[in-house]
């Protein structure tokens, strides 16, 4: 049974370019998150998405967005690229809308995003 | 917002010692507390988690132990390991899906 997968592992963008990141839940998780995680600091909300629908947003600049698809996968899009967005973005799958406190999140390994 | 605060930073223990984290937390609303270990360059991992009616949680070596009239929880590693060095993040769910994750501690565990 396949874990939760993003791609790609590592990318390295220009400021002011786009980039797009992908990520599929475990099978039978319907709630994507995203976070970002900045070297030595402890992960951040981005968004929270459940059958397709935007559950939840965090403190994080227009330049953020994602979608969900009909299949459960996810993508997390940040354009205009500063050197700060470099970070290692996780996405966390869960049963349901509510799931983190009732069963918890599996993450996926990450995308290293470097900003030069 | 929410606001979660790790102490320490870093810890160093020898093989076989206790090492203790703490955590506070600021929303009294918050019901869910888990604890994540990261190893370089690799994914959080769930260890054990706490809810709110509940005051301790014991599993093998690692235990939670949660004081909410006073909004902090710990984590008790006993009989330290090398294989326990690596970053542990608390972490509360107050609202909805989403977590709020404390700084982060190195936990450092010397053969």
């Amino acid at each position: 049974d396949a874990g939760v997968t993003q791609s790609p592992t590592h990318l390295i963008k220009t400021r002011g370019q786009h980039v797009t990141l992908r990520c599929s839940p475990i099978s039978g998780h319907k709630s994507v998150s995203w976070y970002q995680q900045v070297l030595g600091q402890g992960p951040q909300f981005i968004f929270q998405y459940y059958e397709k629908e935007e559950r939840g947003r965090g403190n994080f600049p227009d330049r953020f967005s994602a979608r969900q698809f009909p299949n459960y996968s996810s993508e997390l899009n940040v354009n205009a690229l500063l050197l700060g967005d470099s970070a290692l973005y996780l996405c966390a799958s869960s049963l349901g809308p509510q799931g983190v406190a009732n069963y918890g999140y599996t993450f996926g390994s990450g995308t290293r995003l470097t900003v030069v | 917002g929410e606001n979660v605060e790790q102490h320490p930073s870093t810890l160093s223990v020898q093989e076989g010692d206790s090492a203790v984290i703490k955590c506070t937390y600021s929303d009294s609303a918050s019901n869910y507390f888990p604890w994540y270990k990261q190893e370089l360059g690799k994914r959080p991992q769930l260890i054990i988690d706490i809810r709110s009616n509940v005051g301790e949680k014991k599993d093998q070596r690692i235990a939670v132990t949660l004081n909410k009239t006073a909004k902090h929880f710990s984590l008790h590693i006993t009989e330290t390991q090398p294989e326990d060095s690596a970053v542990y993040f608390c972490a509360d769910n107050n609202a909805g899906n989403m977590l709020t994750f404390g700084g982060g501690t190195r936990l450092m565990v010397k053969p």
